[in-house]
């Protein structure tokens, strides 16, 4: 069946250093991709996504490319800032289960000042 | 506008008792979903309508789980006889329609003593 595997946390780095979260998906067909974002106390929003090979998402700073040949989707920020500490989720969407979204077990990211 | 709401917030239940958790969908929002979250994991489908039609309600784990939407609007979650296995975040999510973006609530934390 579809799944997704992500980087264990927990992620812990300095304001202002780089951010790589691995993500690498299983599915039949050409599923869509999302980075979900879960801050303290809060719900889940969506952070970015990406519906076909070569997409590139992006919001607030963070990137994310549809890699179809390594099945990848890697979430990335050139710089974090202390507001970006939260618990991350890789996910997808795929025509076989195209009414649920199937999520990664999430990584906490804690970024020190 | 406003966003998914859910109640209780939190619900703490002694085994055996039943509970319902309730969720207001965005309005309009047709496509309505119930995730499971258990603590350190990554949200699990549980049930999906569409209007008051739950078109798939594959991740329900047991039959003392059942959900329903009956005016196509509110959807109530119900779990009978609960077990501390139950004990969890529970989502709600809506979209306008399936394969659109799903908005997620703050969710209802269970705790089963």
């Amino acid at each position: 069946g579809d799944s997704v595997t992500q980087m264990e946390g927990p992620v812990t780095l300095s304001e202002e250093a780089f951010l790589t979260i691995n993500c690498t998906y299983t599915a039949t067909g050409y599923p869509s991709l999302f980075w979900y974002v879960q801050y303290p106390g809060e719900g889940l929003q969506l952070l970015l996504k990406a519906t076909k090979a070569d997409d590139k998402g992006s919001n607030k700073g963070f990137e994310a490319t549809y890699r179809k040949e390594t099945t990848s989707f890697h979430l990335e920020k050139g710089s974090v800032q202390v507001s970006d500490s939260a618990v991350y989720f890789c996910a997808l969407s795929s025509y076989s289960s195209a009414s649920k979204i199937i999520f990664g077990s999430g990584t906490r990211l804690s970024i020190r000042p | 506008g406003a966003g998914v709401s859910q109640s209780p917030r939190y619900k703490v239940a002694k085994r055996g008792q039943d509970v319902a958790l309730r969720c207001d969908p965005i309005s309009g929002h047709v496509s309505l979903f119930w995730y499971q979250q258990a603590l350190g994991q990554g949200p699990e489908f549980l049930t999906y309508f569409q209007n008051e039609a739950q078109l798939d309600k594959s991740g329900l784990p047991s039959d003392r789980f059942f959900a329903e939407r009956p005016e196509g609007s509110v959807s109530t979650l119900k779990i009978q006889r609960t077990q501390q296995e139950d004990s969890a975040v529970y989502l709600c999510a809506s979209s306008l329609a399936l394969k659109e973006t799903q908005y997620f609530g703050p969710g209802t934390r269970l705790l089963v003593l």
